[in-house]
């Protein structure tokens, strides 16, 4: 599984866009990547997957460049209920491999009024 | 709700006991993941069963086991339990493609 690399925290204000960026820089031509959320005390949730380019939904961005070698998750003006923590993960897209859902540090978003 | 089913939600036990941890997967889903969260921190890979068969093994302990049943619902059993072992055991469920669901966790309290 291709190793990511992600700011261990970040701060924002509410209203205004969060870009989080993470670096993965050995990602395999069959990789996917996916961010998730996590509150405190509840488990992570999806939010967005993408191969390459731009995909977008309705809570948030993500943005690939044309190496692959990193992404950035855009989240447009936030609000204090975007404090969570925030994982990159890169891997595989089939359900019966033997894969192994590693995840990294994460980026704490700290979101203030 | 997301559709991966945890139970108990909170289970408070001894040192030295063994207790069974239950995840019913997304309807569908085949494969089923489990993960340790300790406070503060990351959530380590335990175990990855697809269709009833054991296909991953990540930091899981001797002490700890798991299996998947034919209804696809899921057992992580463990025992001979230390103080170490209070943490979120979150289980997680995916299809073909996709993302992974996580359950809601069960809180274990080893005292």
């Amino acid at each position: 599984l291709a190793k990511t690399t992600q700011p261990i925290s970040m701060d924002s204000y509410e209203g205004q866009e969060v870009n989080i960026t993470c670096s993965h820089n050995n990602i395999a031509t069959n990789d996917y990547i996916t961010w998730y959320q996590q509150f405190p005390s509840q488990g992570p949730r999806f939010i967005i997957q993408g191969y390459k380019t731009k995909v977008t939904n309705e809570v948030a961005s993500l943005f690939i460049p044309a190496d692959r070698k990193s992404s950035t998750l855009s989240l447009p003006r936030v609000s204090l209920s975007d404090t969570a923590v925030y994982y990159c993960l890169v891997g595989d897209n089939v359900g019966n491999a033997g894969n192994m859902l590693t995840f990294g540090g994460g980026t704490r978003l700290m979101v203030k009024p | 709700d997301s559709g991966v089913t945890q139970t108990p939600k909170h289970l408070i036990t001894a040192t030295g006991q063994r207790v069974t941890l239950r995840c019913s997967p997304r309807s569908g889903d085949l494969s089923v993941y489990w993960y340790q969260q300790s406070l503060d921190q990351g959530l380590q890979f335990l175990i990855q069963y697809y269709n009833g068969e054991e296909r991953a093994k990540g930091n899981i302990l001797e002490r700890f086991s798991a299996q998947q049943f034919p209804d696809l619902h899921s057992e992580l059993n463990l025992s001979s339990l230390e103080l170490g072992d209070s943490a979120l055991y979150f289980c997680a469920s995916r299809g073909q493609g996709g993302g992974y669901t996580f359950g809601s966790g069960t809180r274990l309290t080893v005292v």
